[in-house]
């Protein structure tokens, strides 16, 4: 049983960038979610994505976007890149009506320098 | 504002011995709590949850209480072994209607068992 994967493991940007992170969730699973941690922070939330639409987001602003395909899998797309975008950015999957249960994936570390 | 404190960064057990971590939240609402345990260069791993109509799940080695009055909870793990070494975060989830169960998550401690 495949668990939640992302790509890429690791990836350095410059500043202005933009990026986009990749992410198979758990089979099965048809709700996304994506997270922001940064080094000695927990998780953040960044947003939502179910039946292919933002189900809810966090306090991100709009240069954070997502996208979810008919297969569940999604992206994380970063526009305009910051030095604070800086961090390890998770995918979780989980069942519609299970949300509050997540598995995660091995995260994608993402520097900008 | 962090809703979800886990005050101590770091704890350190004598192997076979009790290891509890702390959580506290501030927001009421939280009717859902879990336990996520990290290792590095992998993502969280769901280790145990409890629902606000309960003050004790328990499951093998691990236990979590639930203090609602205190806005408090703790995971206890005994006895602990050295596989058990990770960061162990504490998450909490407002009303577990449909669509609005994003986790919130505090910052972590990180336990090491000494042998």
């Amino acid at each position: 049983d495949a668990g939640v994967t992302q790509s890429p493991t690791h990836l350095i940007k410059t500043r202005g960038q933009q990026v986009t992170l990749r992410c198979s969730p758990k089979s099965g699973h048809d709700t996304v979610s994506w997270y922001q941690q940064a080094l000695g922070q927990g998780p953040q939330f960044i947003f939502q994505y179910y039946e292919e639409e933002e189900r809810q987001r966090g306090n991100f602003p709009d240069r954070f976007s997502g996208h979810q395909f008919p297969n569940y899998s999604s992206e994380l797309n970063v526009n305009a890149l910051l030095l604070g975008d800086s961090a390890l950015y998770l995918c979780a999957s989980s069942f519609a009506d299970r949300t509050y249960e997540q598995y995660f994936g091995p995260g994608t570390r993402l520097t900008v320098t | 504002d962090q809703q979800v404190k886990q005050n101590s960064p770091s704890l350190s057990v004598q192997e076979g011995r009790i290891s509890i971590l702390n959580c506290d939240y501030t927001n009421s609402m939280f009717d859902y709590f879990l336990w996520y345990k990290k290792y590095p260069a992998e993502g969280p791993t769901f280790l145990i949850s409890i629902s606000s109509i309960k003050d004790k799940n328990e499951d093998g080695r691990f236990t979590v209480f639930l203090n609602k009055s205190a806005k408090h909870l703790s995971l206890h793990i005994v006895p602990s072994q050295p596989g058990d070494s990770a960061v162990y975060f504490c998450a909490a989830s407002l009303d577990l209607n449909f669509g609005n169960e994003k986790l919130t998550f505090g910052t972590g401690t990180r336990l090491t068992i000494i042998p």
